[in-house]
């Protein structure tokens, strides 16, 4: 009863191109979402988050879209950097404050 | 000054003993969590906890228990180890109605059970 999901285990982008990690979640309560970045070894850190009333939300080079309709939002980097490679997990809070994570989406950026 | 942090990083026991992991948050967050990462990457929730209510997920076995001293201590108690405890657990904590509202994670501890 995964209710976060991450479809694509594994995505490559040339340095300096977009990369659009994808994320499709089950629970409509769900009332905010994050992305976080992990690196071997190392705990999750968080990297940017949404609330569920907003459709959009930007720091830098990432921004994170959401369509509540289709359940669904996407992390975009742009430009991509080496050091952007890492697993990048979507993650959703419910309203009793507990966070769901998907499975991690492994990005490379080539340089 | 590391926000939370875990203790051992590694852990490496037989099968049938009993064992803790320690958890420490200097957020002043109330609430703190225990997830553990399987050889599949997932990052399941096992517990969430506040001074108020402890949230156990169903699929925790009871052979589990969190232990909370105090408001930024959270310990994992795991008796009788199975082979298949084996993986990664995270503690994390978070502040709830304030921002920001994500949770912040430790370093992790490796549990391999032999």
């Amino acid at each position: 009863d995964q209710q976060v999901k991450q479809n694509s285990p594994s995505l490559s982008v040339q340095e300096g191109r977009i990369s659009i990690l994808n994320c499709d979640y089950t629970n409509s309560m769900f009332d905010y979402f994050l992305w976080y970045k992990k690196y071997p070894a190392e705990g999750p850190t968080f990297l940017i988050s949404i609330s569920s009333i907003k459709d959009k939300n930007e720091d830098g080079r990432f921004t994170v879209f959401l369509n509540k309709s289709a359940k669904h939002l996407s992390l975009h980097i742009v430009p991509s950097q080496p050091g952007d490679s890492a697993v990048y997990f979507c993650a959703a809070r419910s309203p009793g404050n507990q966070f769901y994570f998907g499975t991690g989406t492994s990005l490379t950026v080539i340089p | 000054d590391t926000a939370v942090s875990q203790t051992p990083k590694y852990l490496v026991t037989q099968m049938g003993n009993d064992k803790s992991i320690k958890c420490e948050q200097n957020l002043g967050h109330d609430t703190m969590y225990w997830y553990k990462q399987d050889s599949k990457k997932f990052l399941k929730i096992m517990f969430s906890y506040n001074n108020k209510e402890l949230i156990i997920n169903e699929t925790v076995p009871n052979r589990f228990s969190p232990k909370s001293p105090d408001k930024a201590h959270l310990n994992l108690h795991i008796n009788s180890l199975e082979l298949g405890d084996s993986a990664v657990y995270f503690c994390a904590s978070s502040q709830v109605l304030r921002r920001p509202q994500e949770a912040f994670f430790g370093q992790g501890t490796r549990l391999t059970v032999v």
